[in-house]
């Protein structure tokens, strides 16, 4: 397993202001991921944050919304842009432990970090 | 369709009981497949990886169904301390992007 910590773990923001959450994992992962996890929905793959290039998204979330950084292979950003309600959510940093041989491996979480959007 | 999705839940069950969750799955491409378990306020943490021959872990096991595209996990003997939300959880490809369900809520009373 790894060790990934997240800061802030919660922050009550104004619309229209942006915040940066910031990941940083214990060990060398290739695979970093966020993930976001609104009221009574499921997590919710953002991005992979790809380490030296730009990040990988998923369908509905664009790069000016949600920029990632990813400068090495322990730590990654993710900010969330001219927030607004709809972005209260809690959003979470992975990464993936590999398993020798296989294409695969096993996802483990940041503690997430509580976003509220007045 | 949702390409994950589970029993709705919740589940109210007492201490000593069975319970079984169902999850199916609609990329027939998917590899591997796992189960989380999240309690309240907290992140998820992995439960058990899924494979193909099943899998048990104590109280716990999982099976996978690959015609009909299913995962199961039964708990047996279900302690208070089971009670949290149970997501599946499933990557497609030669990926690690996992989809989640939305999990099933279980709640073990005394």
């Amino acid at each position: 397993s790894a060790v990934i910590s997240q800061k802030p773990s919660r922050d009550i923001c104004q619309r229209g202001t942006s915040l940066t959450i910031q990941c940083q994992v214990d060990s060398q992962v290739t695979m970093m991921f966020w993930y976001r996890q609104q009221p009574g929905q499921s997590l919710t793959l953002i991005a992979t944050a790809n380490q030296g290039s730009e990040a990988t998204y998923e369908s509905g979330f664009v790069i000016d919304k949600f920029p990632i950084s990813r400068p090495n292979l322990t730590f990654s950003t993710l900010t969330v842009s001219n927030m607004s309600p709809e972005d209260s959510s809690i959003y979470l940093c992975s990464v993936a432990i590999t398993r020798t041989g296989l294409n695969t491996g096993e996802l483990f979480f940041g503690e997430g970090s509580r976003l509220t959007v007045l | 369709r949702k390409e994950v999705e589970q029993d709705p839940g919740p589940f109210n069950v007492p201490e000593g009981a069975t319970v079984a969750f169902n999850c199916t799955y609609s990329n027939s491409a998917s590899q591997s497949f796992f189960w989380y378990r999240q309690d309240c306020r907290k992140e998820p943490k992995l439960l058990m990886s899924v494979y193909s021959s099943g899998n048990e872990d104590g109280r716990f096991t999982a099976q996978l169904n690959r015609a009909s595209q299913y995962i199961s996990l039964l708990i047996r003997d279900s302690k208070l301390s089971d009670s949290a939300t149970y997501l599946c959880g499933s990557s497609g490809g030669s990926n690690y992007k996992l989809t989640f369900g939305k999990g099933t809520l279980l709640t073990v009373n005394p």
